[in-house]
This record gives C-alpha cells, sequence and structure tokens, in this order.
C-alpha cells in the first residue's frame, strides 16, 4: 500500500521557519515527481512546489519563491520543505503528493500555523 | 498564471440525481486537467487525468469531457459517498494552478 506521511508541522511566529517531512513506504519515492500542496482554512488548494526524481528541477508558485525550499533525499524515501520567513498567509495544511503532472498518492497533511 | 474557474461554487442535489461541474481555464489547457473529489478533514482523491480519463478504482458514474478551456466533471447518479467538494486542477503549465472547488452538499 502507498503511504505518505509528513510531519513537521506546527506553531511558529511571523518571520519564523520550519522544516516538512514527507516518509514515503509502499513505493519507490525515487521514481516519482514529488509536490507539496497547501490549503488555508477553510480555503481551497495551492501547488507550491514540485521535485524532480533526480532532483535536478524544481518549480515553485511565486507565493513561496525565495523563500521556501524543496529538497529529497531518495536513499530515506522522502521530500522535504524547507519554509523560512514564515508570513501569516501561509497558514496552511500542507500536503505532499506524488506526480509530475497531477497528484495520484497524497499524504495526511501536516497543519503549519503562523501566528504570534 | 492560467486561472481557473469553477461552477457553481455549490451545488444542491438529491441522491439518484445527475449532476455536472464546470471548470473554464483562462486559456488554452489542451487536455492537460484533472479532477479531485475532497471530504472534509481528508486529502484530496484523484478521479480523472487528462479531462476524461478515469483513475483506476474510482466507480464508472464518475466521467469528465472537454478540451481547451471548457471542461465538466458528471456524476451520472449522485450517491451518498459523493457528496464532498470538487476540485479542477490544470497541468499545461506551471505554476500548476486549481479551482476554487464545488461543493456538492444534500438537498
Amino acid at each position: 500500500e502507498v503511504r505518505l506521511v509528513e510531519s513537521g508541522g506546527g506553531l511558529v511566529q511571523p518571520g519564523g521557519s520550519l522544516r516538512l517531512s514527507c516518509a514515503a513506504s509502499g513505493f519507490t519515492l525515487s521514481s516519482y515527481e514529488m509536490n507539496w500542496v497547501r490549503q488555508a482554512p477553510g480555503k481551497g488548494l495551492e501547488w507550491i512546489s514540485n521535485i524532480s526524481s533526480s532532483a535536478i528541477n524544481t518549480h515553485y508558485a511565486d507565493s513561496v519563491k525565495g523563500r521556501f525550499t524543496i529538497s529529497r533525499d531518495n536513499a530515506k524515501n522522502s521530500v522535504y520543505l524547507q519554509m523560512n520567513s514564515l508570513r501569516a498567509e501561509d497558514t496552511a495544511i500542507y500536503y505532499c503528493a506524488s506526480g509530475d503532472l497531477y497528484f495520484r498518492h497524497w499524504g495526511q497533511g501536516t497543519l503549519v500555523t503562523v501566528s504570534s | 498564471d492560467i486561472q481557473m474557474t469553477q461552477s457553481p461554487s455549490t451545488l444542491s442535489a438529491n441522491v439518484g440525481d445527475k449532476v455536472t461541474l464546470t471548470c473554464r481555464a483562462s486559456q488554452t489547457i489542451r487536455s492537460w486537467l484533472a479532477w479531485y473529489q475532497q471530504k472534509p478533514g481528508k486529502a484530496p482523491h484523484l478521479l480523472i487525468f487528462k479531462a476524461s480519463i478515469l483513475e483506476s478504482g474510482v466507480p464508472s458514474r464518475f466521467s469528465g469531457s472537454g478540451s481547451g478551456t471548457e471542461f465538466t466533471l458528471t456524476i451520472s447518479s449522485l450517491q451518498p459517498d459523493d457528496f464532498a467538494t470538487y476540485y479542477c486542477q490544470q497541468y499545461n503549465s506551471y505554476p500548476w494552478t486549481f479551482g476554487q472547488g464545488t461543493k456538492v452538499e444534500i438537498k
């Protein structure tokens, strides 16, 4: 069974940093592009970043470009999202999802709250 | 960026009804469109990709159509498990973007 499990969310002050992790099991993560998608409370979905299977290519939404960095460790079957200079508007559930174009497998999400 | 607009925002329907949800793109996305279902407190679930290809395991009452800028998701006979929010997503060009969602609720 394919499983993605996010961790690392929590409460952080504006301007702070967090590092999210996504651990995969039941499939070989190294074969897939991976994404982060977020959902603010009561709002819709927003794709924010992806990384190619080899980690050579990354893409970001303008809303996070320059502040967030996606990375992966295929040996650990994991993907990461380093989030710096966090703002109140970054408050959301953060999902990792597999797929190069659309998202076939999703984790359960981890909640990030940016507040003083 | 390509803007995705879904209509209606909310749809009230009865079990057994045929329902059609619409998604419009601000520019052509050919057939590079996916549909997802999301239930409260859960992650989204892929239903359809490339506008009309049903994901494995998704019931055949779901179907998708369209190309260019206009797309539809049809549920041929609404079931109790189908009451949820549905999102379209374009993957024609970065950044991948979603519609704002259509909530299907019980009438």
